[in-house]
């Protein structure tokens, strides 16, 4: 079956320095790749997503790219700020069960 | 934007009683999904809804849930009978195909007591 695995956090940076957030997954299918982020009492809302294999999506400052052969989709900003405190989701997309497919989420921590 | 409405914010109830939590989904929206997430913990996948009917339910979808959306209304998730372990945020979240980002909710948060 589907699974997708994150970094396990929380992660806890200080302010200005670079966050990458390793996500791997396994599917039989060419899935579409997607980061959510939740902030503390809130849903989770898209970061960006990428339909087709070695392209890149970005957004607010965090990017990652789809890498077939590696079946990866690590996420990276090369600075971050206290403002990014949360949960980031990687998940996928699973058409022969029509859902969208989570990992257990990263909580990344940034200090002043 | 477009809103993924879910009502009430937050329900109290005792436990052996009947729910109905209340989504409002994206007017074009086809794909229907809920979301279990207990305090702290990561978001579990209950089951999704397409066309009228269940398309795939987790093993967490237990036989006291059941979904439906009468006439294009609200998505609703029903439990009956409510149990402690019942006790979790839901997340309701839509979209227009399956490859499209689900929207979320901002969720319910409900306690059974």
């Amino acid at each position: 079956g589907d699974s997708v695995t994150q970094t396990e956090g929380p992660v806890t940076l200080s302010e200005g320095t670079s966050l990458t957030v390793n996500c791997s997954y396994e599917t039989k299918q060419y899935p579409t790749l997607f980061w959510y982020v939740q902030y503390p009492g809130e849903g989770p809302q898209l970061l960006f997503k990428v339909p087709k294999a070695n392209e890149k999506g970005s957004s607010r400052g965090f990017e990652a790219t789809y890498n077939k052969e590696a079946t990866s989709f690590h996420l990276q900003k090369a600075s971050v700020q206290e403002s990014d405190s949360a949960v980031y989701y990687c998940a996928l997309s699973d058409l022969d069960n029509n859902r969208i497919f989570f990992g257990d989420g990263t909580q990344l921590v940034v200090k002043p | 934007g477009p809103k993924v409405l879910q009502i009430p914010s937050h329900q109290i109830i005792d436990m052996g009683q009947m729910v109905t939590l209340n989504c409002d989904p994206v007017s074009n929206h086809l794909y229907f999904y809920w979301y279990k997430q207990i305090l702290g913990q990561q978001m579990e996948f209950l089951v999704n809804f397409y066309n009228g009917k269940v398309m795939e339910k987790s093993k967490l979808f237990k036989d006291q849930f059941s979904v439906e959306r009468p006439d294009g209304s609200y998505f609703t998730l029903k439990i009956q009978p409510t149990a402690l372990e019942d006790s979790a945020v839901y997340f309701c979240a839509s979209s227009r195909d399956i490859n499209q980002a689900p929207l979320f909710g901002e969720g319910t948060r409900l306690s059974v007591l």
